[in-house]
């Protein structure tokens, strides 16, 4: 079993849609949450991060985090086609120097 | 300010070639990390520096080797490259403050091994 897993999709919607990308992960260790977007033929950057449980927003961007679970969730409102890309979730320990990444989840934002 | 840079971009060799990849970083980050991309498998960690002059394996360092230059710089050698080491290698530094460690990708080497 991966540390942390993601549906790689593809997952195609119109413009405008509310996108629900969704992680879920195995090592209770976790506390940090990021969420990194990745165009094609880029390097990933760092979309959002939150600690421990809770949510998050950051403009049209939401991360969702519930630890009982083990489930992570990013929210995307009013989807836009500049949002196509791939989206990783990484999770990693409180003062550890390693990520573990997911494979991702390939965005298509149709206009 | 140009993050994390990576050369080269692109890379063809032949099974038994060597060859070294570049990576430096403008940040003074702390920690610097090698990975390796490939479809379905997401990034796995090849290795690590979490200081100037500490290198640490990762998930994946059999056939690959690193040194830490400096603070700067963190290089990956393929000492005898072998078909399944083609593939797309990010490297990346790492910014730890208050427990947490956010890295900042390079745009990539793609290297493929015939």
């Amino acid at each position: 079993q991966k540390e942390v897993e993601q549906d790689p999709g593809p997952l195609s919607v119109p413009e405008g849609a509310i996108v629900s990308l969704n992680c879920t992960y195995s090592n209770s260790a976790f506390q940090y949450f990021m969420w990194y977007r990745q165009y094609s033929r880029k390097g990933p950057e760092l979309l959002m991060y939150t600690y421990s449980s809770g949510n998050k927003e950051d403009g049209r961007f939401t991360a969702q985090v519930d630890k009982s679970s083990k489930y992570i969730s990013l929210f995307i409102r009013d989807s836009q086609p500049s949002d196509s890309a791939t989206y990783l979730c990484a999770n990693a320990r409180t003062g550890g120097f390693k990520t573990i990444f997911g494979a991702g989840t390939r965005l298509f934002v149709k206009a | 300010n140009a993050g994390v840079t990576q050369t080269p971009k692109f890379q063809v060799l032949k099974t038994g070639q060597s060859m070294t990849l570049q990576c430096a970083q403008d940040m003074n980050h702390n920690s610097m990390y090698w990975y390796r991309q490939d479809p379905g498998m997401g990034l796995r960690l090849i290795y690590y520096s979490a200081s100037e002059g500490t290198t640490d394996k990762g998930e994946v360092p059999n056939g690959y080797n690193v040194s830490r230059l400096n603070k700067r710089e963190f290089s990956l050698r393929l000492e005898s490259a072998a078909p399944s080491q083609t593939s797309v290698y990010f490297c990346a530094s790492g910014l730890s403050e208050g427990g947490k460690n956010i890295q900042y990708f390079g745009a990539g080497t793609r290297l493929s091994v015939l």
